[in-house]
């Protein structure tokens, strides 16, 4: 098994540029959690799906933030516009269901916002 | 919402010590309680987890205890070694927000040799 894929690892972009991180979760998991994580607040919860459907987006920031499942092997994560406080290493997780809970992250992509 | 805890924040030991590291949490309905161990520039990864029907589990030398009634659970590590140096987290499932899981700040974890 591969793992959950993230892409891109490493992303520098100028502010007010749009920002696309993606995400596939491991084969056969219902579930898909975007994190974010920096040293002042930690790792945040920001969006989680269950079967492709969003069922909390409490976490995500501002509407600048969009996420996205469009198949259960695909999710998006999209800031626009971009801002400096943006930059953070963002983690996708995925989770089994069905009564197994533990969840597996991927690599992260390290999101620098100049 | 639910709302965890963790205690210290950084923990240094000599190594062959113990390290134990402690959270609390707020919503008595939460159900599954994992711990994950994140290397420096490292992805988060599970390294023990409990249920809420149990009330210790181990794992060669890491053992997961915790009371329900005090809404608190803790990490043991034995016998610590150096590459065990990382940031450790907890967390707790909500039973209620299925799936959803709040995670604590983290504790920093040196084993000096």
């Amino acid at each position: 098994d591969a793992g959950v894929i993230q892409s891109p690892r490493h992303e520098v972009t100028e502010m007010g540029q749009e920002v696309t991180l993606r995400c596939k979760p491991i084969s056969g998991h219902d579930y898909l959690f975007w994190y974010r994580q920096t040293m002042m607040r930690g790792l945040e919860l920001l969006i989680y799906f269950n079967n492709n459907v969003p069922i909390d987006d409490s976490g995500m920031p501002e509407d600048r933030f969009s996420a996205k499942m469009p198949n259960a092997s695909f999710s998006t994560l999209k800031i626009q516009p971009s801002e400096p406080r943006d930059s953070a290493v963002y983690f996708c997780a995925s989770s089994p269901g069905g009564g197994r809970y533990e969840q597996y992250f991927g690599p992260g992509t390290r999101l620098t916002v100049t | 919402g639910e709302n965890v805890e963790q205690h210290p924040s950084t923990l240094s030991v000599q190594e062959g010590d113990s390290a134990v590291i402690k959270c609390t949490y707020s919503d008595s309905a939460s159900n599954y309680f994992p711990w994950y161990k994140q290397e420096l520039g490292k992805r988060p990864q599970l390294i023990i987890d409990i249920r809420s029907n149990v009330g210790e589990k181990k794992d060669q030398r890491i053992a997961v205890t915790l009371n329900k009634t005090a809404k608190h659970f803790s990490l043991h590590i034995t016998e610590t070694q150096p590459e065990d140096s990382a940031v450790y987290f907890c967390a707790a499932r909500s039973g209620t927000n299925a799936g959803k899981s709040t995670f604590g700040d983290g504790t920093t974890l040196t084993v000096k040799p």
